[in-house]
């Protein structure tokens, strides 16, 4: 099945500054890659997605970026703020099956 | 208001006590899923469903039981719940299958379930 390796697991970053968390994936069938975004003690909540035909996708201070060829896709996160601390999920869906398979997770925080 | 409503939001049992954490959508979402989410593991999936009576083994499915009688409704069970299972547990729906526009996830507000 599909495995989804998630870096790194813990990231601070001052406030302004970008963030990049990085994905691999295993199965090149893959076809969809969405991001969550968990606050402490909330559920898990979309914030990006891309699908394998697009190779970059943008709004507003985040974007995504897939590289089919290497298997792996990142969140970037421009400019910070506070607000932005939480826990990050990649997350692939192998085509054929409706199994969305999940990285284990990035803490970020935000330094003020 | 569109929402997933799981309960309960925190419960504590003991080993081998049969139990049952509810979980509704009122947004007449066909795809419907658990995950339990556990320190350094991340989300895992359990079950899923893709409409009623139509249900399928994620990536941890041992120890746990589903059923999908009703579109709305995708009760998780525990036949006899093991401290292993400790955990913080999401039930999520979709409008339908991934791969398509309507591919986003709702989740509910988590069960925090306790065996001791």
């Amino acid at each position: 099945g599909e495995n989804v390796e998630q870096h790194p697991s813990t990231l601070s970053v001052q406030e302004g500054d970008s963030a990049v968390i990085k994905c691999t994936y295993s199965d090149s069938a893959s076809n969809y890659f969405p991001w969550y975004k968990q606050e402490l003690g909330k559920r898990p909540q979309l914030i990006i997605d891309i699908r394998s035909n697009v190779g970059e996708k943008k709004d507003q201070r985040i974007a995504v970026t897939l590289n089919k060829t290497a298997k792996h896709f990142s969140l970037h996160i421009t400019e910070t703020q506070p607000e932005d601390s939480a826990v990050y999920f990649c997350a692939a869906k192998l085509v054929g099956n409706e199994k969305l398979t999940f990285g284990t997770g990035t803490r970020l925080t935000i330094i003020p | 208001e569109a929402q997933v409503t799981q309960n309960p939001r925190y419960l504590i049992t003991v080993t081998g006590k049969k139990l049952t954490v509810t979980c509704s959508q009122n947004m007449n979402h066909e795809y419907m899923s658990w995950y339990r989410q556990d320190p350094g593991l991340g989300l895992r999936q359990i079950y899923y469903s893709m409409n009623v009576e139509v249900t399928d083994k994620g990536d941890v499915p041992e120890g746990y039981k589903v059923s999908r009688k009703e579109k709305r409704n995708f009760p998780l069970i525990l036949e006899s719940p093991s401290p292993n299972q400790t955990s913080l547990y999401f039930c999520a729906s979709s409008l339908f299958s991934f791969g398509t526009d309507n591919e986003k996830l709702f989740f509910g507000s988590g069960t925090q379930l306790s065996v001791l």
